[in-house]
């Protein structure tokens, strides 16, 4: 399977321990994205990379969550103190700069429930 | 207000039944994709349009422009077409799609 992977695909977790997700994107792919998406709701931007910059961040990032893309290929998010308002599933996208429009390419997801 | 709103929120029809769900946008976009997402979450591309009418099998997205607004039908209903369907616009010169809410779409046998 060469699309977008993510691990794991569940997560449950107890208020205040901390949370790694891993995204590997589609291989040549240079941007890498996270989403965050509650139940009910479309899903809201929260950080994108090209190659291992993180080039925009959004305000929903606070100050517990954290991503890297070290090496310009795959991509950890990081929660902090969970807390019960994290539940959410993380989704992880990739594209090609050059491809028209962007076209993001998505993964199944992490579903992460904070108890 | 969201900046891409989508109409209905549910949508529950029987099998054979035409579908429209509709998706406005209050901002300049360069592209608008449609995505179906099933339970268990993953999402799938279904379109990417920036103008006119696309077609893929039974499934057509359309695009006006000058009204920001687009609109995804199914001909000929199936139930495996119960999906939740998520319009979202690429806005010129930034890299991120901003989301409509989804439609839940269910189709009865």
């Amino acid at each position: 399977d060469t699309g977008v992977s993510q691990d794991p695909r569940h997560k449950i977790t107890k208020r205040g321990q901390n949370v790694t997700f891993r995204c590997d994107p589609i291989s040549e792919h240079n941007r890498l994205y996270w989403y965050r998406q509650t139940l009910g709701q479309g899903p809201e931007f929260l950080t994108y990379f090209q190659n291992e910059a993180q080039l925009e961040k959004s305000r929903l990032l606070s100050d517990r969550f954290s991503a890297e893309r070290p090496k310009g290929s795959f991509s950890t998010l990081e929660i902090q103190r969970t807390e019960q308002g994290d539940s959410a599933m993380y989704l992880c996208a990739s594209s090609l700069v050059g491809l028209s429009y962007n076209e993001q390419f998505f993964g199944p997801g992490t579903r992460l429930t904070v108890l | 207000k969201n900046e891409v709103e989508q109409s209905p929120q549910n949508l529950t029809a029987q099998e054979g039944e035409f579908i429209t769900i509709n998706c406005s946008y209050s901002v300049g976009i360069s592209a608008l994709h449609w995505l179906q997402q099933h339970p268990g979450g993953g999402i799938v591309s279904l379109f990417m349009l920036s103008s006119g009418k696309k077609k893929h099998g039974r499934l057509i997205a359309t695009i006006n422009i000058q009204e920001k607004h687009s609109s995804l039908h199914i001909t000929a209903s199936h139930p495996r077409d119960s999906a939740v369907y998520i319009c979202a616009a690429h806005l010129p010169g930034a890299q991120k799609l901003v989301f409509g809410q989804g439609t839940r779409l269910t189709i009865n046998p």
